[in-house]
C-alpha cells in the first residue's frame, strides 16, 4: 500500500543551524502539506502546497520557514535559523486530487523528531 | 475560529468493552471529519474519513458518526483490545484545505 515517507526520523541540531526535512508523498497525490505536533499539544497545521506554490500558511509559517518541491518526489520542508521552539514533531502529509475536491482525505507520514539544543 | 474538543483527555477500560470517543467542534460549516491513531513518538494513522453530508462510517470495529448541526462526532469501538491502546485524534476541514485537530483521547485497553 503506498505510503508518506520522512527522513529523517530524527534530527538533533543546534539552536541557530539550518535544518532540512525531507519526505516523499503519495506518488500521485498532488497536494502536500506540512503540520507539527509540539510535545503534549495539538497536532497544528504548518503550510499546504500545490501546483509549485504554496496555497495556504498558519501564522506559525514565519520567513524562517520555507518548503520546496525540489524534483517529482520529493516534498521539503527548511528552517533557516532553529530556535529552541522549534522542537517539535514535523509530518508530512499528501492528498489526491478526486473529483470531489477537498472531500478527500489527509495521509500522513510517519514524522521528524526535531530536537533543537 | 474552528476549534476542537475531544473528552475524554484520557480513557482506561478493561479489554472487551465498548467504548465511545467523543469530539465536538464549533464551527458546523465543514467539509469532512477525519479519525486517527497515533501510537507514542509515531505518526498518525486514518482510521475513518467522513464526509460532511454522511451521517456515519464504519470500518471493523470502528464506527464513526457525524452530527454536523450539533457540531458532534462520536468514534464507537467494539470490543476493544489492548491493541487500541493508543491516543485517538479527531480532525475537520473546513472551508480552507487544512485539518484543525483536536486534544486526542488517550485510550489504555488493559488484559
Amino acid at each position: 500500500e503506498p505510503e508518506v515517507t520522512q527522513t529523517p526520523s530524527h534530527q538533533v541540531t543546534q539552536m541557530g543551524q539550518e535544518v532540512i526535512l525531507r519526505c516523499v508523498p503519495i506518488s500521485n497525490h498532488l497536494y502536500f502539506y506540512w503540520y507539527r505536533q509540539i510535545l503534549g499539544q495539538k497536532v497544528e497545521f504548518l503550510v499546504s502546497f500545490y501546483n509549485n506554490e504554496i496555497s495556504e500558511k498558519s501564522e506559525i509559517f514565519d520567513d524562517q520557514f520555507s518548503v520546496e518541491r525540489p524534483d517529482g518526489s520529493n516534498f521539503t520542508l527548511k528552517i533557516r535559523s532553529t530556535k529552541l521552539e522549534d522542537s517539535a514533531m514535523y509530518f508530512c502529509a499528501s492528498r489526491a486530487t478526486l473529483d470531489r475536491g477537498w472531500y478527500n482525505e489527509q495521509f500522513f507520514g510517519p514524522g521528524t523528531r526535531l530536537t533543537v539544543l | 475560529k474552528q476549534e476542537v474538543t475531544q473528552i475524554p483527555a484520557a480513557l482506561s477500560v478493561p479489554e472487551g468493552e465498548n467504548l465511545v470517543l467523543n469530539c465536538s467542534f464549533t464551527d458546523s460549516a465543514i467539509y469532512n471529519l477525519q479519525w486517527f491513531r497515533q501510537d507514542p513518538g509515531k505518526g498518525l494513522t486514518s482510521l475513518l474519513l467522513i464526509q460532511s453530508s454522511q451521517r456515519e462510517q464504519t470500518s471493523g470495529r470502528l464506527n464513526a458518526s457525524l452530527d454536523k448541526s450539533s457540531g458532534r462526532s462520536t468514534l464507537y469501538i467494539a470490543a476493544s483490545q489492548p491493541g487500541d491502546s493508543a491516543t485517538y485524534l479527531c480532525a475537520v476541514k473546513g472551508n480552507t484545505d487544512k485539518l484543525i485537530f483536536g486534544t486526542g483521547t488517550r485510550l489504555q485497553v488493559f488484559p
